[in-house]
């Protein structure tokens, strides 16, 4: 059974378009993440949620929303993308808010065109 | 937030013992510190975790000297697989403590 799951595995899509990255985990976390990590391997937090309320939110684009239907999703839209936007998004999830024991799933490669 | 620093990359062969070390000078006394370790097409996956001293699973080791302004993860007798990116992670277990920030990851090559 996997943790944390997130889907597609890959996206590719045209600058401009709207899409969404979805993530569910089946641990009972109360928390959950969504990271970016470019093309160097740099991991930054974006946005985090604690039982549905938003607790993180980096200076991200408004064009990026995430949105907690219940503590275990957490989905993360995106409007009008841009070539910057290409990136690999992880989804993770922890216990704890803000604790450094976190539970990754494989991502989603974006790639704009 | 505690920033963290690591080497770039590191190469060994099969069979070595690789240490990697992480500096922390700004660590808080509620943090701990965390290794992950992320191979391609993957999530970073949990691999050790310790406050102080010498913390062993049946993955690694992690030293924490008494300061614990820096640590070192210990890889015993690496091989192929273990080529991945390790990141080293300074954090509060807890809620209410801030957030926890991923450094920018050491790249280990392992050759045969």
């Amino acid at each position: 059974d996997t943790a944390v799951s997130q889907t597609p595995k890959y996206l590719v899509t045209q600058m401009g378009n709207d899409k969404s990255i979805k993530c569910e985990q089946n641990l009972g976390h109360d928390t959950m993440y969504w990271y970016k990590q470019d093309s160097k391997k740099f991991l930054k937090i974006m946005f985090s949620y604690n039982n549905k309320e938003l607790i993180i939110n980096e200076t991200v684009p408004n064009r990026f929303s995430p949105k907690s239907p219940d503590k275990a999703h957490l989905n993360l839209h995106i409007n009008s993308l841009e070539l910057g936007d290409s990136a690999v998004y992880f989804c993770a999830s922890s216990q704890l808010q803000g604790s450094s024991t976190q539970h990754f799933g494989d991502g989603t490669r974006l790639s704009i065109l | 937030l505690a920033k963290t620093t690591q080497p770039i990359s590191m190469d060994s062969y099969e069979g070595q013992e690789v240490n990697i070390t992480c500096s922390h000078n700004n660590i808080a006394t509620n943090d701990y510190i965390t290794w992950y370790q992320q191979f391609p097409s993957q999530g970073p996956r949990f691999i050790i975790q310790g406050y102080k001293t010498k913390v062993t699973n049946e993955v690694a080791s992690l030293f924490i000297p008494a300061d614990r302004k820096s640590s070192t993860l210990s890889l015993p007798r690496v091989s192929l697989s273990d080529t991945a990116v390790y990141y080293c992670l300074v954090g509060s277990l807890n809620t209410n403590a801030g957030k926890s920030t991923f450094g920018d990851g050491t790249t280990l090559t392992v050759k045969p």
